[in-house]
């Protein structure tokens, strides 16, 4: 079966611009979580929904966004974007049982912020 | 909160040779454990995972960890490393209950002929 799809893979945006990325969960995988990579601070959990609801926050500030469809498909938004959001950005897809069963990761959305 | 501690940034071996990566794991009841690898530019794939029962657990492509709540470690071993191995490793654990997992630092993994 069809892995997590991430698009675009690749991202370049100005300072003060927004942006939208996508993730399309393995088909049956009712969770999304998405995870921000960093050199300097490694990878960090940004939010997670089920059955298009959000059940967990991290610690992010709320220029990020998410929401999750009917279909389990699910997007994140970054509004005024600053430098530091640079980052590679994955999307993990699981089952009901949620992260304590292992994610499936898609491959990364690269953004770079200029 | 739950946390895991890896404490090599940077790993070299020779190709063929024995690996082990550590983890140590902070939290008071059986946790949640696990492994994933992380090929530069791509996405991260678990490799195996702990939940309780057996203390040694194998996984995919030849790896396996050993549970030791004694030394509150959980460390990553495959007897003999390949060229393809050479990746970032990362021990991790459910935190803030079930929907969120706190990742460690990571190992990066250099393999030398």
């Amino acid at each position: 079966k069809a892995g997590v799809t991430q698009t675009p893979r690749y991202l370049i945006k100005t300072r003060g611009q927004q942006v939208t990325l996508s993730c399309s969960p393995i088909s049956g995988h009712r969770s999304v979580s998405w995870y921000q990579q960093t050199p300097g601070q490694g990878l960090q959990f940004l939010f997670e929904y089920f059955s298009e609801t959000q059940r967990n926050k991290g610690n992010f500030p709320g220029r990020f966004s998410g929401r999750q469809f009917s279909n389990s498909r699910s997007e994140m938004n970054v509004s005024t974007l600053e430098l530091g959001d640079s980052a590679l950005y994955l999307c993990a897809s699981s089952d009901e049982g949620g992260a304590n069963y292992g994610y499936t990761f898609g491959s990364g959305t690269r953004l770079t912020v200029v | 909160a739950q946390s895991v501690t890896q404490p090599d940034i940077h790993i070299t071996v020779s190709e063929g040779a024995s690996l082990e990566l550590r983890c140590n794991y902070s939290y008071g009841a059986t946790p949640y454990l696990f492994w994933y690898v992380q090929s530069p530019g791509q996405g991260l794939q678990l490799l195996l995972k702990y939940f309780s029962g057996d203390t040694l657990v194998q996984g995919i492509k030849g790896f396996e960890a050993e549970f030791k709540r004694s030394q509150s470690s959980f460390n990553l071993r495959k007897p003999s490393v390949h060229w393809s191995d050479a990746a970032e490793y990362f021990c991790a654990v459910p935190s803030g209950g079930y929907q969120k997992v706190t990742f460690g630092t990571g190992t990066k993994l250099q393999v030398i002929p």
